[in-house]
């Protein structure tokens, strides 16, 4: 499959701790895209990270990508209840001009 | 920017019957993508268009699926007939064309259920 896999698939942690959430993927990128959703919402975009690139931030956001290993992470410095919510990875594939987003990591932040 | 509109929020209907979701993109937005969201298969890309032209439409699931897009600023994902297991989240989601590295804008989804 070419789309993301996304670990763990759920994780609970208490307000204040940081999350880390994994991706891993199989083909050749133009860029990795993290999106966000809310119960009932659509996805929202997060922040991208282009084949290039290694690292990236943005607020309490930090994104890295190994493309020799095909993998990247999310990291949520300082959590806060209101970052409850689904968060998928999604490939930009080489040459396409399409996403294919990963199965999610279902995030619950305990007050 | 009023965002990717989709309507209805909810449709309930039976076997058997036409099913019509419709989306109006962001104003400029050259690409537009129709995705499924389903427990069991995640999000799946169905079909996107560029210019008003359908580029791919490997993800359709069947002929029962069709989508069109007349003009930029409205397309149309049709079910006909509908059957249970189609039921699922349908997302429009759009994207300036300048290049890869433009992020999806999703609407807030049209949640299908065929009883």
């Amino acid at each position: 499959s070419q789309q993301g896999e996304e670990d763990p698939q759920a994780l609970s942690i208490q307000e204040g701790e940081n999350a880390t959430m994994n991706c891993s993927y199989k083909t050749s990128i133009n860029n990795l895209q993290w999106y966000r959703q809310n119960s009932g919402r659509g996805l929202v975009h997060l922040i991208l990270i282009r084949s290039n690139e290694r690292e990236k931030h943005s607020g309490r956001l930090r994104v890295t990508l190994d493309t020799s290993k095909k993998s990247s992470s999310l990291l949520i410095t300082a959590s806060r209840a209101a970052d409850t919510a689904s968060y998928f990875c999604a490939i930009s594939i080489q040459g396409a001009q399409k996403l294919v987003f990963g199965q999610g990591t279902r995030l619950t932040i305990n007050p | 920017d009023a965002g990717v509109i989709q309507s209805p929020r909810h449709e309930v209907t039976e076997m058997g019957q036409e099913v019509t979701l419709r989306c109006k993109p962001i104003s400029g937005h050259d690409y537009l993508f129709w995705y499924r969201q389903t427990m069991m298969r995640g999000l799946e890309l169905l079909i996107y268009f560029n210019n008003n032209v359908p580029i791919d439409d490997s993800g359709m699931p069947e002929d029962r699926f069709s989508a069109k897009m007349p003009n930029a600023s409205f397309s149309t994902l049709k079910i006909q007939p509908s059957e249970p297991r189609d039921s699922a989240v349908y997302f429009c989601a759009s994207r300036p064309g300048r290049s890869y590295n433009s992020p999806l804008h999703f609407g807030n989804g049209t949640r299908l259920t065929v009883t």
